[in-house]
Parts: structure tokens; C-alpha cells; sequence
């Protein structure tokens, strides 16, 4: 079983602060993560990927991935009330019977606080 | 590009009845994988298809079954309904070359009454 874990939260943080989003995984040969946002009712929408070790930025977003370890985090800077969701990792894997799959943690809420 | 359309938005349908949702993935890409997500489980995996073959499955029971047609259209079917399947259905589409990434439609919310 591949896992995907992630903590449940909620995550509560101030207006304006870093919100620290983390996830483990348990395949070794895992190639390709992903940060999905989910709003209440809503569909994940996509909105980082990382393939290499270290960090990728975009906006007030940073993906960090370290394999070694096997984690890879999700960094949000000058948080905004609008950022509170329910956010997923998920792990691209590959298995040789049945190919590529997509497999997502159970996600953090965060809950960006005025 | 238009993104990946699912039908119906909403359904309402009694125990024991049987329903078929419908996926219509991005252009060009063959995958469609279909997922479960309800409050306390989060995103379940159903099953994948890929130039309609199912691909992978997950862990749930029968009654849940899909198809591929040759445009990559995919629906998912639910025999013999449980108030248990009342769930926001998703599907995502991936084309697994380039960068790989999955798009989720709007998700079907189906109450079982």
C-alpha cells in the first residue's frame, strides 16, 4: 500500500503569517508531487508541482521536496483569510502491473485567521 | 482548453436504485480516474481508465463499475444504492506524459434517501 499521510489540522494561523503544510510518503520511488486546494464543496484544484529536490516557488507559494527524507511541503507566505481550504498532497507512483497512479492524503485543513 | 466536464452536478436517488454519472475529459488526455469523497474519508480511489481499459482499482465493492468510449469519455456506475454512497463523485483527467498532472471536474453530489 502507498501511502500518503498528511495531518488532519486544523491549521490555524494569523493573517499575514507562513503557513507550513507538510506530507510523508511511503514509496521510495515516488516521482512526481502534487498540492491540491479544495474548498468547502468545492472540486481540488491544482496549484503546485515539484519533480526535483528543493524548493519551487510560485506567488506566495513554495513547494519544498526532499526524497531522502521522503516528505514534501507546502509553504504559503502572507497568508489570507481566502487561503483557508482543505489542501492535498498527492504522489504520482509507479507500479509495474497496473502503471501510474495518483495517490492523495486525506489533507490539512488550514483556517487563516483575520 | 476547456476543462473537464462532469454530469449531473447534483442527483437525488432512492436506496436500491442505480445510477450512471458521466466524465468528459480535457482534450487529449486518456485518463480518467474517478474518486469518492465523503467528510470523514476523504479522497477514495474507485478506478481508472486508460484508451478504455481499466487500469487500476481500488478497494470498493462491485456495485461501483466504469467505462471508456473511444473519445475518453468515462461513466461510473452505482448498482443497488446504499445511503452509504452519498458522496461528492470526481473525476480526473491526466494525460501521464509532459508533466502529468490531474484536473478534477466539478464533481456529481449524490444523496441516497
Amino acid at each position: 500500500q502507498k501511502e500518503v499521510e498528511q495531518n488532519s489540522g486544523p491549521l490555524s494561523v494569523p493573517e499575514g503569517a507562513i503557513a507550513s503544510l507538510n506530507c510523508t510518503y511511503s514509496d521510495r520511488g515516488s516521482q512526481s508531487f502534487f498540492w491540491y486546494r479544495q474548498y468547502s464543496g468545492k472540486s481540488p484544484e491544482l496549484i503546485m508541482f515539484i519533480y526535483s529536490n528543493g524548493d519551487k516557488e510560485d506567488g506566495r507559494f513554495t513547494a519544498q521536496l526532499n526524497k531522502a527524507s521522503q516528505y514534501v511541503s507546502l509553504l504559503i507566505r502572507d497568508s489570507q483569510p481566502s487561503d483557508s481550504a482543505t489542501y492535498l498532497c498527492a504522489v504520482k507512483t509507479f507500479d509495474s502491473n497496473s502503471g501510474y497512479a495518483l495517490n492523495f492524503g486525506k489533507g490539512t485543513s488550514l483556517l487563516v485567521t483575520p | 482548453k476547456a476543462g473537464v466536464t462532469q454530469t449531473p452536478r447534483y442527483l437525488i436517488k432512492t436506496r436500491g436504485q442505480q445510477v450512471t454519472l458521466s466524465c468528459s475529459p480535457i482534450s487529449g488526455h486518456r485518463s480518467v480516474s474517478w474518486y469518492q469523497q465523503t467528510p470523514g474519508q476523504g479522497l477514495q480511489f474507485l478506478f481508472e481508465y486508460f484508451s478504455e481499459t481499466q487500469r487500476n482499482k481500488g478497494n470498493f465493492p462491485g456495485r461501483f463499475s466504469g467505462r471508456q468510449f473511444s473519445n475518453s469519455r468515462s461513466e461510473m456506475n452505482v448498482s443497488t444504492l446504499e445511503l452509504g454512497d452519498s458522496a461528492l463523485y470526481l473525476c480526473a483527467s491526466t494525460s501521464w506524459t509532459g508533466e502529468n498532472r490531474a484536473f478534477f471536474g466539478q464533481g456529481t453530489r449524490l444523496t441516497v434517501v
